[in-house]
């Protein structure tokens, strides 16, 4: 199985700040045949599903505002909220779809 | 509007069995795998198995394996997951989530199955 590991487990940002996580799999995620990384992050607030952010480790999902950023390639990713509001206060989870079994990330609880 | 409906909350003793399901609407059901994940309480996302609903295809994690079966009945839009002999440490929520067009991100998720097992 393809161990996803996130940093930090929590941070604390201040309103209009930069809040940054991180992501790493024990296995490279990346497919060369089709240049992709098959890596998405989500975000799941308290008492909901979890909601689609970003797949292909870098496509933001419709609808998601442009300060949810995804970065990386391989084996290391990140996540940059650019200006953190009070809304993106949530758990966020990185998931590898590279192969079976689905693995997720422990999950960063970022709070105001 | 595209989306998931799963059942009502359940409350079941250990080795009681039990299934819960997850209806799609909105959209061509038998195009679009459902994937189905577990969250302990206080805990992250674990990711049980999929269901290709055109020809019922599975695949299972390995935690997951033998002791709950995936279905799915493409007649009624209607994916399932079931158990036979539930145990204590399945208490947990229990989402679905549908696989995207064109890629392999989960991009519709069921609102949630609360099951709690206990004697």
């Amino acid at each position: 199985d393809i161990v996803m590991t996130q940093s930090p487990d929590s941070l604390a940002v201040s309103l209009g700040e930069r809040a940054t996580i991180n992501c790493k799999s024990s296995r490279n995620v990346f497919y060369n045949s089709n240049k992709k990384n098959y890596l998405a992050w989500y975000q799941q607030k308290p008492g909901q599903p979890p909601k689609l952010l970003i797949y292909w480790a870098s496509t933001r999902d419709s609808g998601v505002p442009d300060r949810f950023n995804g970065s990386g390639s391989g084996t290391d990713f990140t996540l940059t909220i650019s200006s953190l509001q009070a809304e993106d206060v949530a758990v966020y989870y990185c998931q590898q779809y590279f192969s079976i079994p689905r693995t997720f990330g422990q999950g960063t609880k970022v709070e105001i | 509007e595209v989306q998931l409906v799963q059942s009502g909350a359940e409350v079941k003793k250990p080795g009681e069995s039990l299934r819960i399901s997850c209806k799609g609407s909105g959209y061509n059901f038998t195009n679009f795998w459902i994937n189905w994940v577990r969250q302990m309480p206080g805990k992250g996302l674990e990711w049980m198995g999929r269901i290709d609903p055109s020809d019922s295809y599975t695949n299972y994690s390995p935690s997951s394996q033998g002791h709950v079966t995936i279905s799915a009945d493409k007649s009624i839009s209607t994916a399932y997951l079931h158990w036979s002999s539930l145990r204590t440490s399945d208490t947990a929520m229990y989402y679905c989530g549908r696989r995207q067009a064109g890629g392999e991100a989960f991009d519709v998720w069921g609102q949630g199955t609360i099951v709690t097992v206990s004697s």
